[in-house]
């Protein structure tokens, strides 16, 4: 069961937007709107910041937004703080109940 | 508020197993699936398996199929990962999550209550 694929690591400057990719298949990604991510710091668990691919929780930031084309699947965070600096985890729904992440992306702000 | 409490770190030699509970309160324990999800030494996240809290049925996922047991006690709203015949490959951090249940086979498809993981460390 592959996983699906990220970029290793982004960066930029605050202010900036950055957008992290999440590629996957026609069996995950492209069959359901069922992408979730999770931001992590060092030492802590991972936090949902966008479920079934563009919601965020209630009261998260408005400056993390989520996206999908075909196989693909984006998480945009706008105005970068030093806060964002983290690992973004991307996750999608497969068949029969199961679940797949991405390998990571992590968030450098310079 | 929601919490799910992990047990404390484990360390166990090869071929031993493990088991990591996962304490729940602050919602209905039984209107959730708890999934569990581990992440090695500077690596990413990788999914386990599922158990549906109100019927007890599970899923696993296939890497951990045969090595891996998904339990529940409803009386104290606590889960349960086993995982046997250890080795190094083991040594991660383990953090249970919960899901809600939608309907009989059905659920939403993200996260978002996790525990504060438990570290197991497989070594001789």
């Amino acid at each position: 069961q592959s996983a699906l694929t990220q970029p290793a690591s982004v960066s930029g400057s605050p202010g900036q937007s950055i957008t992290i990719s999440c590629t996957g298949t026609s069996n995950d990604i492209g069959r359901y709107d069922s992408v979730s991510w999770y931001q992590q710091h060092p030492g802590k668990a991972p936090k949902l910041i966008i479920s079934d691919v563009i919601h965020r929780p209630s009261g998260d930031s408005n400056r993390f937004s989520g996206s999908k084309s075909g196989n693909t699947a984006s998480l945009t965070i706008s105005g970068l703080q030093a806060e964002d600096e983290a690992d973004y985890y991307c996750c999608s729904y497969r068949p029969t109940m199961t679940w797949v992440f991405g390998g990571g992306t992590k968030l450098t702000v310079l | 508020q929601v919490h799910l409490v992990q047990s404390g770190a484990e360390v166990k030699k090869p071929g031993a197993s493990v088991k990591v509970s996962c304490k729940t309160s602050g919602y209905t324990f039984t209107d959730y699936y708890i999934h569990w999800v581990r992440q090695a030494p500077g690596q990413g996240l990788e999914w386990m398996g599922w158990i549906n809290l109100k019927n007890g049925g599970t899923n696993y996922a296939h890497n951990f199929q045969g090595r891996v047991t998904m339990t529940r006690d409803t009386s104290i709203s606590t889960a349960y990962l086993d995982l046997s015949s250890l080795t190094s490959d083991d040594t991660a951090i383990y953090y249970c999550a919960r899901v809600k249940i939608l309907g009989l086979t059905t659920s939403t498809t993200y996260f978002d209550y996790w525990g504060q993981g438990t570290l197991v460390t497989v070594s001789s």
